[in-house]
């Protein structure tokens, strides 16, 4: 079972295009991570959200936490080649371990 | 680069062997966590190590084992090897035994092939 459901699982957009990608699960979570990993490579963490309705921007992306911490999305608006990757969502709990739970994937390409 | 290495990059074996993986954690970094990824099951946390101690545990197989040594570099033991067993595996690290806030930092992978 999976506890953190990701979608879209792919997705395929024009250069300049906005895109979200969702992030839902029926647990709660302390704190809710995104990554993107490129081929070859291992996750780069982009953004932690961690109290509920919370709301980060980093450049083009917007990060939100859902008001129960059960859900998150990100957002990125005029989408561009180099935003290609495959994007992680993580869950967190605070139970003095570092254990989280991560998401499906959402492989995106951004066509010039 | 994370400063997290991990060795070897690619290891091909057969089934029914035995492999370690070697990962050497950020300098500073005291937990050492460990990572399979592969197609159908995404990334799956294995086992976190926190000062040589095990911290937390996921989805690892009996037949897997880690630990991590008093310089804080870690090795995941693999044996009686599966097909299944082909995966990416990551090692990660982090300065503490695990906050909410901490920021995992992850090696570049081994990626394991077992015929």
């Amino acid at each position: 079972t999976q506890l953190l459901e990701q979608s879209p699982q792919f997705l395929s957009i024009q250069e300049g295009e906005n895109l979200t990608v969702y992030c839902n699960s029926s647990s709660v979570f302390s704190s809710l991570q995104w990554y993107r990993q490129e081929p070859g490579e291992g996750p780069v963490l982009l953004v932690t959200v961690v109290t509920g309705g919370e709301v980060k921007k980093l450049k083009r992306l917007t990060f939100q936490f859902g008001d129960a911490r059960k859900d998150s999305s990100l957002h990125i608006t005029a989408a561009q080649p180099g935003d290609t990757g495959l994007y992680l969502c993580a869950g967190g709990w605070s139970s003095n371990t570092g254990k989280l739970i991560f998401g499906q994937g959402t492989t995106l390409q951004v066509k010039p | 680069d994370s400063g997290v290495t991990q060795t070897p990059k690619h290891l091909i074996t057969a089934t029914g062997q035995r492999v370690t993986l070697r990962c050497s954690p950020r300098s500073g970094d005291l937990s050492v966590y460990w990572y399979q990824q592969s197609l159908d099951q995404g990334l799956q946390f294995l086992i976190q190590y926190y000062n040589g101690e095990e911290r937390a545990k996921g989805n690892i197989l009996e037949r897997f084992s880690a630990q991590q040594f008093p310089d804080l570099h870690s090795e995941l033991n693999l044996s009686s090897l599966e097909l299944g067993d082909s995966a990416l595996y990551f090692c990660a690290s982090s300065p503490r035994q695990g906050h909410i806030r901490d920021t995992q930092y992850f090696g570049p992978g081994t990626r394991l092939t077992v015929l």
